[in-house]
């Protein structure tokens, strides 16, 4: 079965405190690895999508970086508008056929204080 | 920038009422996605729909579940007798090309059974 696990389910940094969201999965075979920003109340935001190990992509303050096994989210210097869930999400294959199902992770809540 | 909408924001019913829930994807958006997250849970993975029929979908979405594109804009995800386990936050997503590409989530309808 299909696992995603994130770790910290919650955390507090100081503005410009930069850190890393960790994001490990379980897949029988990846197509893809999905970060997503989730404001309290509303539907989950596109950030990145990752293909292989060894991939980065950076958009502003957050850079994600993929490896046979995890994934990260780098956060540098982050402002108090960075608060929000981080969601982690898989695309694996299904029956060696394309999937386009995700599967999440629970999510890391990140509090950054002015 | 285009978005998907869904409506209603909220909907409260009663035990073994039907309801539907509706979406606008993207509009040039061909597979389409639902999608549901029971408070303080992971986001889940109902069922994906492309070319008019199913495409995959889990095995919370039983027979209890239906879905229908039944015009060029909308979709909807009708759930046939409500139980109180299905109170939560439904999300609908549409992506361009299917597998691999991003999915783009709406603001939700939060379903209260009561």
């Amino acid at each position: 079965e299909d696992q995603v696990t994130q770790s910290p389910e919650a955390l507090r940094l100081q503005e410009g405190e930069s850190s890393s969201l960790n994001c490990s999965y379980t897949v029988s075979g990846l197509r893809g690895l999905f970060w997503y920003r989730q404001d309290p109340g509303k539907g989950p935001e596109f950030l990145f999508t990752l293909y292989s190990a060894g991939e980065e992509k950076e958009k502003e303050r957050l850079k994600a970086t993929l490896t046979k096994k995890e994934s990260f989210l780098h956060i540098t210097a982050p402002k108090p508008e960075d608060s929000a869930t981080y969601l982690c999400a898989v695309q694996p294959f299904l029956n060696n056929n394309a999937g386009n199902m995700l599967t999440f992770g629970g999510g890391t809540r990140l509090m950054v204080k002015p | 920038e285009p978005e998907v909408t869904q409506t209603p924001s909220h909907q409260v019913t009663q035990m073994g009422q039907e309801v539907i829930l509706r979406c606008v994807p993207i509009s040039n958006h061909l597979y389409f996605y639902w999608y549901r997250q029971i408070l303080g849970q992971k986001v889940e993975f109902l069922v994906s729909f492309y070319n008019n029929e199913i495409s995959e979908k889990s095995e919370i979405f039983d027979d209890q579940f239906s879905v229908e594109r039944p015009d060029g804009s909308n979709f909807t995800l009708k759930i046939r007798s409500t139980k109180l386990e299905d109170s939560a936050m439904y999300f609908c997503a549409s992506s361009d090309r299917g597998a691999l590409d991003e999915q783009y989530f709406g603001p939700g309808t939060r379903l209260t059974v009561t």
